[in-house]
């Protein structure tokens, strides 16, 4: 069985500070691993994904994300935060076997501070 | 190039009607899944489409249906519309299927907005 669960539900930095979103998972399988950012109004689109390569993935936007297995996390960082970050956040887990299962945790508000 | 398209937009229905989603992926991707948005949630996944067959289905009644065209674009029809499927239906395309949910990236659409009255 799979989830995965953002373990927070807001976050809220200053600009300029480093920002850390946390995000546990649960697979049977060694699983694919994603973040995506949603603006309001817009489609979701993905910062970066793990897929059994290097443990640290970069994304887009100078985010980054670090593959833990013994700790089955996958938490998203960034060294200092912009106004345009302010955003949701969603980790989403898929396994890599055949068959479709995908599953989005419930997301994490960033708001950022001036 | 163009992104993901969906329409429409916004829709208002009524408790008991049917409605039909449209989406249009980006040239040249050939798979297309739907999600369902409900408000304060992530996405949940509804169905995967690829050269036009049913690859994957999510957690859903048999009230949803969706289909893919020649042209790879698909729409989603929902019946019998309860309260409870007000939500963003957000359409999403990728090159590819491996069978492996996202391994392949997919690209999102803006959404379509359905409020049940």
């Amino acid at each position: 069985a799979q989830s995965v669960t953002q373990l927070d539900s807001h976050v809220s930095v200053s600009e300029g500070t480093p920002v850390l979103l946390r995000c546990n998972y649960s697979s049977s399988y060694s699983p694919s691993l994603f973040w995506y950012v949603q603006h309001p109004n817009k489609g979701l689109q993905l910062l970066l994904k793990y897929t059994s390569a290097a443990t640290l993935v970069k994304g887009i936007n100078g985010f980054e994300a670090e593959f833990k297995k013994s700790e089955t996390s996958f938490h998203l960082t960034k060294p200092s935060a912009h106004m345009s970050d302010a955003a949701e956040y969603f980790c989403v887990v898929s396994p890599n076997t055949g068959g479709f299962k995908t599953i989005f945790g419930a997301g994490t508000r960033l708001f950022v501070k001036a | 190039d163009a992104g993901v398209t969906q329409s429409p937009t916004h829709l208002i229905k009524t408790r008991g009607q049917h409605v039909t989603l449209r989406c249009s992926p980006i040239s040249g991707h050939k798979s297309v899944s739907w999600y369902q948005q409900v408000l304060g949630q992530g996405p949940q996944f509804i169905f995967q489409y690829y050269e036009k067959e049913e690859r994957g289905r999510g957690n859903f009644p048999d009230r949803f249906s969706a289909r893919q065209f020649p042209n790879y674009s698909s729409e989603l029809n929902v019946n019998a519309l309860l309260l409870g499927d007000s939500a963003l239906y957000l359409c999403a395309s990728s090159a590819q299927y491996t069978g492996s949910g996202l391994q392949e990236t997919q690209y999102f659409g803006p959404g379509t907005r359905l409020l049940v009255l």
